[in-house]
């Protein structure tokens, strides 16, 4: 079954601080993976798009990494501020078609 | 990048009316698109997917008959919920592939909220 999980479901950090999000996924033979971003009560903002083939990718402060053998991303978020405060989905493709979303890390970043 | 549009943002209605969607792709043209469901404090859901000109393929446990999908142009998937409950209450997001970006890269929409009474 391709399953898609989040670690840390919440996460609260002060202004200024590094900090790293994590995507697990079962089945490493991804098709592609990206990152979202979703304020209370709106749809979704798209951060980042990896290709199976590519490694990471970076968005300004945002960078996100890629390791399909071990079934694993990470998103990056330098310099953390007050408006990053947003829950954070991954989601992944493994045959272009649909998405399996994981549930997500819930991110507050204090002032 | 591509442009998903969705009407209405909000609905509120009677328990037992039928409620209709919409999810437009404005600056291209989608063969395929999705459609999510998202409860509160949960992640997305894959409901069903449409594809342009074909009976839509639903998701384990998506009852097709509740939730009728329709992808009658290349720019426009419809997805009405018959006979609302208040279960049904949720957020209901759609998306669509740019084939002329590659066809990688989902797009969504803003998303639905709908309320059940």
């Amino acid at each position: 079954k391709q399953e898609v999980t989040q670690i840390p479901a919440a996460l609260s950090v002060p202004e200024g601080e590094n900090l790293v999000l994590n995507c697990s996924f079962t089945d490493s033979a991804i098709y592609n993976l990206q990152w979202f971003r979703q304020d209370p009560g709106k749809g979704l903002t798209s951060l980042l798009l990896i290709q199976s083939s590519q490694r990471e990718q970076t968005s300004g402060r945002l960078n996100a990494s890629l390791d399909k053998s071990s079934g694993r991303s990470t998103l990056y978020i330098a310099a953390s501020q007050p408006g990053d405060s947003a829950t954070y989905l991954c989601a992944v493709s493994w045959d272009n078609n649909d998405m399996r979303f994981g549930a997500g890390t819930r991110l507050t970043v204090k002032p | 990048g591509a442009v998903v549009s969705q009407h209405p943002s909000r609905v509120i209605c009677k328990s037992g009316t039928s409620v209709k969607i919409e999810c437009r792709s404005l600056d291209f043209q989608a063969t395929t698109m999705f459609w999510y469901r998202q409860f509160p404090k949960q992640s997305l859901m894959l409901m069903a997917t449409s594809n342009e000109g074909s009976k839509a393929t639903y998701e384990q446990g998506v009852e097709k008959d509740k939730f009728l999908i329709n992808h009658a142009s290349l720019t426009l998937s419809t997805l009405t919920v018959t006979s609302a409950h208040p279960e049904d209450s949720s957020f209901y997001i759609c998306s669509a592939r740019d084939p002329g970006q590659g066809g990688n890269e989902q797009f969504f929409g803003p998303g639905t909220r709908l309320t059940v009474l």
